[in-house]
Parts: structure tokens; sequence; C-alpha cells
């Protein structure tokens, strides 16, 4: 089976640089993706990490370490509609593609 | 392109009584899934179906039935609700490995 820890809230200033870490237990691992969701919003997708190291996209950073079974969603110059919920998700059947979620990190973005 | 659509957006049943949530894509993916959310946690899978004709369980399978006729349209099926099944309820199509397009979901009561 398949579990994934994520803290549960996160709370940060507009500007500043927030860390959100997952760590993960897999039977077998094939990438690691984060996801947003909005109070009331569908999950919407933000970046996958298959290999080592950090993949950067915008204001948005993911970082993997496949041998510590770990990973970080880096949210740069954060802004109030940041505030949001993140969910680290693994993929660990690529037959499947089927995604186990982890519970979710409630990010709340203060003025 | 309409993305992932989910019908209806609320439902409220009594034990017992069955229903179809509807969901269809028109980007041509062949993987579908459903996943249900209940208040503070992650999504957990419940059906997927990764082409027409294919189906198999995920994580929480008791209680709901799928079929794929089409590679459009992925309903999920309760056969006999229960306030256990009480969730927001979201459909999934993806095309490319780990980059899921989720439906705005459908907010299911049961009394």
């Amino acid at each position: 089976g398949q579990s994934l820890e994520q803290p549960s809230e996160v709370t940060a200033v507009e500007g500043a640089i927030v860390q959100i870490n997952c760590t993960y237990q897999t039977s077998g691992f094939y990438g690691l993706s984060w996801y947003q969701q909005h109070d009331g919003g569908a999950p919407t997708f933000l970046s996958y990490n298959a290999l080592d190291g950090l993949e950067e996209t915008g204001r948005f950073s993911s970082f993997l370490s496949r041998s510590d079974s770990y990973g970080y969603l880096l949210l740069q110059e954060l802004q109030m509609k940041d505030s949001a919920s993140y969910f680290c998700a693994v993929k660990a059947d690529t037959g499947r593609r089927a995604l186990t979620f982890g519970s979710g990190t409630r990010l709340q973005v203060q003025p | 392109n309409a993305g992932v659509t989910q019908t209806p957006k609320f439902q409220v049943l009594k034990t017992g009584q069955s229903m179809t949530l509807q969901c269809a894509q028109d980007m041509n993916h062949e993987y579908m899934s459903w996943y249900r959310q209940d208040p503070g946690m992650g999504l957990r899978l419940i059906h997927y179906s990764v082409g027409a004709g294919i189906t198999d369980q995920g994580e929480v399978p008791n209680g709901y039935n799928v079929s794929r006729s089409t590679t459009e349209d992925f309903p999920l099926r309760l056969l006999s609700a229960a306030p256990s099944q009480t969730s927001v309820y979201f459909c999934a199509s993806a095309k490319r490995d780990n980059e899921q397009f989720f439906g705005p979901g459908t907010r299911l009561t049961v009394l």
C-alpha cells in the first residue's frame, strides 16, 4: 500500500516563501505530483517529479529525493490567491495511472 | 473544449435510494477515474478505467458500480445510498501520466 504525510496547515505572509513537505511510503514508485485546490473547487495539477531534483514552473517549484522518499513544493512571492489546500500524490503503479493522495496542507496567506 | 463535466452539482438522497453521477470529457482521454473527498481529507480512488470497456476497482469501491461504454462517458452508480457515502465526488481524466484533469465535483448528501 501507499501512505503520504504532509503538514495539515501552514501560514505565511504575502510576498514570503513557503515550503510544503511530503514524505511517502510506497510499494513501488513512479513519481510525485502536486495539486492545488481552492475551497469549493476542483483540484488542479501543479507539477510532477519522476526524477531527483528541482522542477520550476513560474513561482512554484517542486523537489524530489527518491532515496529519502521525500519531496516538497516551494511557493515564492506568495499572493493572497495562493491560499488553498495543496496535495501531494504518488503514482505507484504504472499500469493503473492511479494516484494516491495525501491528506492535504491548508495554506493561509496573510496580508 | 468543456474539459471534464459532472452532473448534478448537488444531490440529496435518502438512505437506500440509488442514483447515477454523470461524468463526461471531450479531450479524448483514455484514462478516467472517480474519487471521493471527505472533509479535511485527500481524495480516495473509487473506480477507474483505462479505456472503453475496461474498468477496475480503486481503494474504496464498495457500494459503487461503473461502466465505460464510450471514451467520453464514465458514470458512477450508487446502488443503495448510505449516510457514509455523503461526500464530494470528483471525476478525472488523463492522457499523460500524472496530469489529471478534474471535473467540478458533485456534492452528495445521504440522509
